[in-house]
């Protein structure tokens, strides 16, 4: 029961342009998400984040949005450059889950130059 | 200041072997994690501790160990090795509790054969 959900294994953006990954959830207890971005044989970095009472953080090139109706979050890279190619995780965590923190399986992201 | 250092890199072990994967942090954390992932998923969390002598079971325990004599170190013990155990391990730290960012280590690559 995948209860994080990235249905796009991989993204494809030109470099300049708006690269935009989503990540759906079902858990209604969920408040608070987090973006990670993994380079090869390194481990995840924590990229930005939102708690369940913003629909919206910005971070430089990065916005994370939140969307609880529809329990849909989306992170926004503009502009799009070569070194944002990675591996992107959605991740989420409920005030009364205890320390699990719940990963989607990653959405891997090519900008070409 | 290192991070979350995890040893070793790779590691190939033969079916029923032991082995432990060794995770250190000089960050201070109470809150440490040990995730696996596994090719096209997210990281499944195995175990986490949130002070020294305190561990609990994440969501895929079966077939692992772990202990928290210090702050510092978590390592994670294997015990019977089995073909469904490789994997990357990596092991993470955090300051507070669900709403706090993971930091990571560079992971520990493992087969099982």
């Amino acid at each position: 029961d995948q209860q994080v959900k990235q249905n796009s294994p991989s993204l494809s953006v030109q470099e300049g342009r708006i690269s935009i990954l989503n990540c759906d959830y079902t858990n209604s207890m969920f408040d608070y998400f987090l973006w990670y971005k993994k380079y090869p044989a390194e481990g995840p970095t924590f990229l930005i984040s939102i708690s369940s009472i913003k629909d919206k953080n910005e971070d430089g090139r990065f916005t994370v949005f939140l969307n609880k109706s529809a329990k849909h979050l989306s992170l926004h890279i503009v502009p799009s450059q070569p070194g944002d190619s990675a591996v992107y995780f959605c991740a989420a965590s409920a005030r009364t889950g205890g320390f699990k923190t719940i990963f989607g399986a990653g959405t891997r992201l090519f900008v070409k130059a | 200041n290192a991070g979350v250092t995890q040893t070793p890199k790779f590691r190939i072990l033969k079916i029923g072997q032991s082995m432990t994967l060794q995770c250190a942090q000089d960050m201070n954390h109470n809150y440490m994690y040990w995730y696996r992932q596994d090719p096209g998923m997210g990281l499944k969390l195995i175990y986490y501790s949130v002070g020294a002598g305190i561990t609990d079971k994440g969501e895929v325990p079966n077939g692992y160990n772990v202990s928290r004599s210090t702050t510092e170190d978590f390592p994670l013990r294997l015990e019977l090795a089995a073909p469904s155990q490789t994997s990357v391990y990596f092991c993470a730290s955090s300051f507070a509790g669900y709403n706090s960012p993971l930091h990571f280590g560079n992971g520990t690559r493992l087969t099982v054969t």
